[in-house]
């Protein structure tokens, strides 16, 4: 079974400091991918990267970037010069190998970030 | 704009009730989810279709049921409601095509079961 821990149920981080919000995962698929969220107070979900188990480099999309450490099992989400609209839950998410039945998306439990000017 | 629509966007309901929760997608994606979202427990799946006439189980499918009668709608129903299916639920969608597609969710359907 595939799961999903992120062990932050909240952080307070101060405006313009760079924050890395933590998420480690469990799974036995041979590939897998790793996807993070983001869910603003007003409740839509919103994608921000994307990491396959197989790719060279870590994933980068502006401010956001994943820390993804493969033996270790961790895909942290950093932020960078976080700014008052980063104030929201943020989820990591995981999907597994097709041809195990995996392929649907499991999500952790989510981080609450709140940016304190 | 393009996207995947919630109906209805909240609702109180009595327990015993029949309810059905629409969604209805405008991408062409073949892949349509439903996850339940509560508080602590982050979003888990529902049921799931990987395509038009198929449907699967996710992780928490009992008292609920759906059906995939075409490309565009994916109907949540709960048959006799209870109040431990008071949740946000959303309906996603993916271009399953893909690996690396992302899900593209709906803004979700507030239900509170009395």
């Amino acid at each position: 079974a595939q799961k999903i821990t992120q062990t932050q149920p909240g952080m307070f981080v101060q405006e313009k400091e760079a924050v890395t919000l933590d998420c480690t995962y469990d799974t036995s698929d041979p590939s897998y991918g790793l996807f993070w969220y983001k869910q603003p107070s007003s409740g839509e979900m919103i994608f921000l990267i994307y990491q396959g188990s197989y790719d060279q480099q870590n994933a980068t999309e502006g401010r956001y970037s994943l820390n993804f450490q493969k033996a270790r099992k961790s895909a942290n989400l950093v932020i960078s010069a976080s700014q008052l609209g980063d104030s929201a839950m943020y989820f990591c998410a995981m999907r597994g190998d097709y041809n195990f039945g995996n392929e649907k998306l499991t999500f952790g439990t989510g981080t609450r970030l709140t940016i304190i000017p | 704009i393009a996207g995947i629509t919630q109906a209805p966007t909240s609702q109180i309901l009595a327990a015993g009730r029949r309810m059905t929760l629409r969604c209805t997608q405008d991408m062409r994606h073949n892949a349509m989810y439903w996850y339940r979202q509560d508080l602590g427990l982050g979003l888990r799946l529902i049921h799931y279709s990987n395509t038009a006439g198929t449907t699967g189980k996710g992780e928490v499918p009992d008292g609920y049921s759906v059906s995939r009668a075409n490309t565009d709608d994916f109907p949540l129903t709960l048959a006799s409601a209870v109040p431990s299916q008071t949740s946000v639920y959303f309906c996603a969608s993916r271009d399953r095509s893909s690996y690396n597609s992302p899900l593209h969710f709906g803004n979700g359907t507030r239900l509170t079961v009395t």
